[in-house]
């Protein structure tokens, strides 16, 4: 069966300090992969999604950036951290042919202060 | 772009009352359609979904939704609920012709009392 698995749970950084979220899926050869944040009454905001090795997009911009270097991982990360970073973000597979349900880690809580 | 609207966004209920969640999204095609909940420091799960066919899906722990295209609705229900359905549900949709994203709606925190 599948998995997927994020770390590190909670994150507590400092303002301009880097950042690098990790996420990576077993049990799947060449998953859809997806980034969210979720805000309180926001529900979930896609960030990036990639369909293959080195392929990302990026849905809003901001001040983070996504990689995918390895078939079943993928990264999340930014160069200098601003106070708006903090929530929840959380990761996400689904196959790469329709219907595209979404599987999700269990989330890492970021903090920037 | 499509959107997805959870009307509700706190419902406190007791057991044994009966819950029900609306969602209305706003894209005029075909769609595949999702409600998933996410539990007090559990992952987001998913709870039901819609692709074609009987209108009327059942998913687990006894909840079910009922997609009704001329109102661009698709509502869960629980005909009586349990306090450990407490937790937040969200909405998703997924048009069919529009690859692989899903849009969600901003959830629903459910709290049941004992």
């Amino acid at each position: 069966s599948q998995t997927i698995h994020q770390w590190p749970a909670t994150l507590v950084q400092p303002v301009g300090s880097p950042l690098s979220l990790e996420c990576t899926v077993e049990g799947t050869s060449n998953p859809n992969l997806y980034w969210y944040r979720q805000a309180a009454g926001r529900g979930l905001q896609l960030l990036f999604y990639s369909v293959g090795i080195g392929q990302i997009s990026s849905e809003v911009p901001q001040n983070l950036s996504a990689s995918r270097p390895q078939d079943r991982q993928f990264i999340l990360s930014s160069k200098k951290l601003l106070l708006s970073d903090s929530g929840f973000y959380l990761c996400a597979w689904s196959e790469d042919r329709g219907p595209y349900e979404q599987y999700f880690g269990p989330g890492t809580r970021l903090t920037v202060t | 772009a499509q959107s997805v609207s959870q009307h509700n966004h706190h419902v406190i209920l007791s057991e044994a009352a009966s819950l029900e969640l609306g969602c209305n999204y706003s894209y005029g095609g075909t769609v595949n359609l999702f409600w998933y909940v996410q539990y007090p420091g559990q992952h987001l799960q998913l709870l039901l979904k819609y692709f074609s066919g009987d209108p009327l899906v059942k998913g687990i722990k006894g909840f079910e939704a009922e997609f009704i295209k001329s109102k661009f609705s698709f509502n869960l229900r629980k005909p009586s609920v349990q306090w450990s359905d407490t937790a937040e549900y969200f909405c998703a949709v997924k048009p069919k012709a529009a690859g692989n994203k899903l849009t969600f709606g901003g959830g629903t925190r459910v709290l049941v009392k004992p």
